[in-house]
């Protein structure tokens, strides 16, 4: 199974700052990584497919990068409906796998 | 709109099973695997297997194989996740998901991506 890393796994930031979280894979799952955004009690919800891709309806202040095992996923001017727990999936195999989450709170 | 509309919470003894249904809305049921995913209690996401509409076509976590088992009506557009043998830390919400397929014209590329999720079902599993 490929196993997913996420750094940090919590990060405290304020309300118009960039932040980047990232996501290791243990081995190359070429541009097949995907990010979600969950938010309490709720379902996560897609923001990036293809590493790179915006989903519909997600605004571009969200950037995501990165192909073979190392990928990053950038906020640049954080809102306070951003702060949330953030998902990173791969897609290039089965079984598909998540990486731990990062809780991104408000300082 | 595309939908997913999930059975509501189950509250299961040890040992027992549970069958959770997903009904699909708004798109060609046929077209797109489902996926499940729980989440147990402040936990992250654990995904446990997917199935084609077909019923062709399944793949399963392995720590899952031989207690979960998927299926499909198509006349009803509807899913199933049927998890057997309940241990007290299967207490989890579950989440069917759409994998959605989109090519990407300028490398050639398909990725695969969860694109619509059900709001989940609770299962809690007691003594």
């Amino acid at each position: 199974d490929i196993q997913l890393t996420q750094s940090p796994l919590s990060l405290s930031a304020s309300v118009g700052d960039r932040v980047t979280i990232t996501c290791r894979a243990s081995q190359s799952v070429d541009k097949d990584l995907n990010w979600y955004q969950q938010k309490p009690g709720k379902a996560p919800e897609p923001l990036i497919y293809g590493a790179s891709t915006l989903e519909s309806g997600v605004p571009p202040r969200f950037s995501a990068s990165g192909s073979g095992t190392d990928f990053t996923l950038t906020i640049s001017s954080l809102q306070r409906e951003d702060f949330a727990i953030y998902y990173c999936q791969q897609s290039y195999n089965h079984p598909r796998t998540f990486g731990q989450g990062t809780r991104l709170d408000i300082k | 709109q595309v939908q997913l509309v999930q059975s509501g919470v189950e509250v299961k003894k040890s040992g027992a099973s549970v069958k959770v249904s997903c009904r699909a809305s708004g798109y060609t049921f046929s077209s797109f695997a489902i996926n499940w995913v729980r989440q147990a209690p402040g936990q992250g996401l654990e995904w446990l297997g997917s199935i084609r509409a077909n019923n062709i076509r399944t793949n399963s976590a392995l720590k899952f194989q031989g207690r979960v088992f998927l299926t499909t009506d198509s006349s009803t557009n509807t899913a199933y996740m049927e998890l057997r043998n309940l241990r007290f830390d299967d207490t989890a919400m579950y989440y069917c998901v759409r994998e959605a397929l989109d090519y990407d014209f300028a490398t050639g590329l398909n990725h695969w991506y969860f694109d619509v999720w059900g709001p989940g079902t609770l299962v809690t599993v007691s003594s």
